[in-house]
């Protein structure tokens, strides 16, 4: 059965200042997701990582993939409060078929 | 906005009853998957469906069923509700193009059984 684990599950850091969230899979997959939840609200997609070694960034926001280490990694410069959500990556295993969360990590970004 | 849409947005259903949720897909996309969300967890597959055939199912009982229209807009179906099964109703839709295939999710159907 694959587990997709996330790591802080919460995660309270005051502006300006840096992180990172972990995401560890336990079965082959060079395709990540990272996704970001606003409270009541669905799934925005924020990267897509589709090879070993992938790395994309977006404003404060940089993901990478590592899928020798089944490792994801999502960095955060530079908090601010716009910031605060829950981030899920998702592991696809099945070619588009079939994509499996982790459990979130829930951000509070404080003043 | 993804161009995915579900309605309803909100829904009160007593234990034993039968729901439908729709979805319509973004516009040109052939594939639709639908996950469930408890609250404070991650979605969790329930099934997909590719050219009307569902194409996968996750770990979910035969109460939940689903369709998918020629337009590609697709139903979930739950029969016999439990309590259990109050969570937010995701659908996304993709376009199946072989390796890169992104799934965009619409707003989401919270249900609640009483």
């Amino acid at each position: 059965e694959l587990k997709v684990e996330q790591n802080p599950l919460f995660l309270s850091m005051q502006e300006g200042k840096n992180y990172t969230i972990y995401c560890n899979y336990s079965t082959t997959s060079d395709r990540l997701y990272w996704y970001r939840q606003d409270p009541g609200k669905s799934l925005e997609s924020l990267f897509v990582l589709l090879s070993n070694g992938a790395v994309k960034q977006e404003g404060r926001l940089m993901a990478s993939l590592d899928t020798k280490a089944r490792l994801s990694t999502l960095h955060i410069t530079a908090a601010v409060h716009d910031l605060s959500a829950t981030y899920f990556c998702a592991v696809d295993v099945n070619s588009g078929y079939e994509l499996n969360f982790g459990k979130g990590t829930s951000l509070l970004v404080t003043p | 906005e993804t161009g995915v849409t579900q309605s309803p947005t909100h829904l009160i259903k007593t234990r034993g009853q039968q729901v439908t949720l729709r979805c319509s897909s973004q516009s040109g996309h052939n594939t639709v998957s639908w996950y469930q969300q408890a609250l404070g967890q991650g979605p969790q597959f329930i099934f997909q469906y590719y050219r009307e055939e569902e194409n996968g199912r996750g770990n979910f009982p035969p109460r939940f069923s689903g369709l998918q229209f020629p337009n590609y807009s697709s139903e979930l179906n739950v029969n016999a509700l439990e309590l259990d099964d109050s969570a937010l109703y995701l659908c996304a839709s993709s376009l199946d193009e072989g390796y890169n295939t992104e799934a965009f999710f619409g707003q989401g159907t919270r249900l609640t059984v009483v």
